[in-house]
């Protein structure tokens, strides 16, 4: 079946390292997403890319980086630059004006 | 900006009860709605949605009809089950403005009791 596949599911990082986040999918999409998910604070969008090799900021992308070598391929990295990284990361794919496909998440936390 | 403001949680129903979740929105240009459900531990699925004004929005009994006239796009079922207990998520695309990202309201928490 077609999907989005976030991995790892649950992410451990210690102070100052950096680490980084799958996203994969198999659905043909062009357009994808790496969105943020605080207690209390909805999605924020951090990065999107549209097109193979080209990415956009998005609201809150200080800290973060992508990459988009591969169509199927989002991958995000949290910096050491980013101060509070501790949340909720979902990965998602659009094509046209279907409706968006989301991830299963990564949960990261900082220890 | 774009912007979404939905009814504050979290919300604690009796089974067979009936739901409303208040959702209102900003947008520059002519947005698509959304409303997406989120269980425990779980990526966002997309629950309904609406393309144009007065559009009807329905699945697994959940309805939402477009109201361009108050900016709104409530969430209403007429008979909740356990199994509807997640957070909901009032969502636009917006064609006249950020029409790359979906806009998230906060959420709110739908906690079913049997």
């Amino acid at each position: 079946d077609g999907g989005i596949t976030q991995s790892p599911k649950y992410l451990f990082r210690k102070e100052g390292q950096n680490v980084t986040l799958s996203c994969e999918q198999n659905l043909n999409h062009d357009a994808m997403y790496w969105y943020r998910q605080d207690p209390g604070q909805g999605l924020r969008l951090i990065y999107y890319s549209q097109i193979v090799n080209d990415f956009q900021k998005g609201d809150i992308a200080e800290g973060y980086s992508v990459s988009r070598e591969k169509k199927e391929s989002f991958p995000l990295t949290v910096t050491s630059a980013q101060k509070n990284p501790t949340a909720f990361y979902l990965c998602a794919s659009k094509e046209g004006n279907y409706g968006y496909t989301f991830g299963s998440g990564t949960r990261l936390t900082v220890v | 900006g774009d912007s979404v403001t939905q009814m504050e949680g979290p919300v604690t129903l009796s089974e067979e009860a009936f739901l409303t979740i208040n959702c209102t929105y900003t947008a520059t240009g002519y947005p698509s709605l959304f409303w997406y459900v989120q269980y425990p531990g779980e990526g966002l699925q997309l629950l309904l949605k609406a393309t144009k004004a007065d559009d009807k929005g329905s699945n697994k009994g959940f309805e939402a009809t477009y109201r361009k006239e108050t900016t709104s796009f409530h969430l209403e079922k007429g008979s909740v089950q356990v199994s509807d207990s997640a957070v909901y998520f009032c969502a636009l695309t917006d064609s006249g403005g950020s029409n790359y990202k979906l806009t998230f309201g906060k959420g709110t928490l739908l906690t079913v009791n049997p």
